[in-house]
């Protein structure tokens, strides 16, 4: 049983450049989700798959930031734009099933602005 | 109405000793409280969850202690460890809204 996998660790680059990340889910894990991390806090949610719909996305989200999971399987997160204010952790988490289910997240994307 | 309080936000203790974290919620459509632990460069891991139907929850060292009435509840960490040095995370959700609310998290240190 693999785990919640993201794609890079780690990410340096300039601001006003664009990046992207990947999560892959556990299998058969129905529902996605991207948080973003800053030191010495606590995750705070971006938004939310069901299958391939994007469900809920928090104000965190500007118009810089879009995700998609095409095929209700791995998901991207890109940020356009990049600022300085974006350097962070980005995670994502997966969960199975209906009503509250525990997440699982994985390890990560580090994400820092120059 | 959305945030979770959780204190304190750092915790030293001798090992054997029993470590305890507690947190707040004001929104009472909160139904789902688990807790993470978080190790540097990881993301959180799940340890224990508890649902507003149950005062309390016990899994191995790890016990949930749930006051419905107070919208407080704590994590004990029984015969703390050296190696159950790090960062915990409170959160909250509520069954039609799946995101989780995370506390600021304790960072707890336990001394060999």
């Amino acid at each position: 049983d693999t785990g919640v996998s993201q794609d890079p660790r780690h990410k340096i680059t300039k601001r006003g450049q664009n990046v992207t990340f990947r999560c892959d889910p556990i299998s058969e894990h129905n529902r996605l989700y991207w948080y973003r991390q800053t030191l010495g806090q606590g995750p705070e949610f971006l938004t939310y798959f069901q299958n391939e719909a994007q469900l809920e996305k928090s104000r965190l989200l500007s118009d810089r930031f879009s995700a998609e999971r095409p095929k209700g399987s791995f998901s991207t997160l890109e940020i356009q734009r990049t600022e300085q204010g974006d350097s962070a952790m980005y995670l994502c988490a997966s969960s199975f099933g209906q009503g509250n289910q525990p997440q699982h997240f994985g390890d990560g994307t580090r994400l820092s602005i120059l | 109405q959305q945030q979770v309080k959780q204190s304190p936000q750092s915790l030293i203790v001798q090992k054997g000793g029993i470590s305890i974290i507690n947190c707040a919620y004001e929104n009472t459509a909160f139904d789902y409280f688990p807790w993470y632990q978080q190790f540097p460069g990881k993301g959180p891991a799940l340890l224990i969850a508890i649902r507003p139907d149950v005062s309390e929850k016990k899994e191995g060292r790890f016990t949930i202690s749930f006051n419905k009435s107070a919208k407080q509840f704590s994590l004990h960490i029984m015969d703390s460890q050296p190696g159950d040095s790090a960062t915990y995370f409170c959160a909250a959700s509520r069954d039609y809204g799946q995101n989780f609310v995370f506390g600021p998290g304790t960072r707890l240190s336990v001394l060999p």
